[in-house]
């Protein structure tokens, strides 16, 4: 299984919404990643988990919560969210968070906030 | 921290073949990468080059490395209409995260 899923694929919510979004790997990866990619750019890093562990979060407002309840697990739990967070969230993985470990990305899950 | 660029679109004929550029001017990344991303999907590895490598040929992808220009390029040879996406390339920076380029759009057109 050499997958990253992410459910949801699409979530539309209004700001005073509490919602979460959720990445699975069956690799035996120990580093999970948050990207956020607006249209047309780049993925941007938002949180890195390592052996579950928080180990960059990248200046991320609040109102975007991490967590990772085991090594295979990743959940970003969203609460009074703004309209121009709305994005593709991406999740990613790799064996360990370090130079030269491919990272393999998911799906994404599109969010619109309204 | 890596600060990458690359042309922003490139359209080409479907059989024909298609380069990629981008240049970057953080050096301390050891492997550099091509992700394709297709509309409404996430980043797929195409293949990527050790830095100590100038070139990588995988069967249709081949990677060009000029360390010293510190430019790297993809070719698709035979280039298909599946192969319509945007192409990133990236690096890790000295804090050890990974850094796109702003993305080439890739069209191809029959």
């Amino acid at each position: 299984d050499t997958e990253v899923t992410q459910t949801p694929k699409h979530l539309v919510m209004g700001m005073t919404n509490k919602k979460s979004l959720k990445c699975e790997q069956h690799m035996g990866h120990r580093a999970m990643y948050w990207y956020k990619q607006k249209a047309k750019k780049p993925p941007e890093l938002m949180f890195v988990y390592s052996y579950e562990k928080l180990s960059i979060n990248e200046s991320v407002p609040s109102r975007f919560s991490p967590e990772c309840p085991n090594s295979s697990l990743l959940n970003l739990h969203l609460h009074a969210l703004q309209p121009e967070d709305s994005a593709l969230y991406l999740c990613a993985s790799s064996r360990v968070d370090r130079q030269g470990n491919e990272q393999f990305f998911g799906p994404g899950t599109r969010l619109t906030v309204l | 921290g890596e600060d990458v660029e690359q042309s922003l679109f490139l359209s080409v004929r479907e059989g024909d073949s298609s380069v990629i550029n981008c240049t970057y001017t953080d050096s301390s990344s050891t492997y550099l990468y091509w992700y394709k991303q297709e509309p409404g999907a996430g980043l797929q590895l195409l293949t990527y080059i050790f830095s100590n490598m100038d070139m990588k040929q995988d069967q249709r992808l081949t990677v060009l490395l000029n360390k010293k220009d510190k430019h790297l390029s993809l070719r698709i040879a035979d280039t298909q209409t599946g192969d319509s996406a945007i192409y990133f390339c990236a690096g890790f920076d000295s804090w050890g995260k990974l850094q796109f380029g702003a993305g080439t759009q890739v069209v191809v057109t029959p």
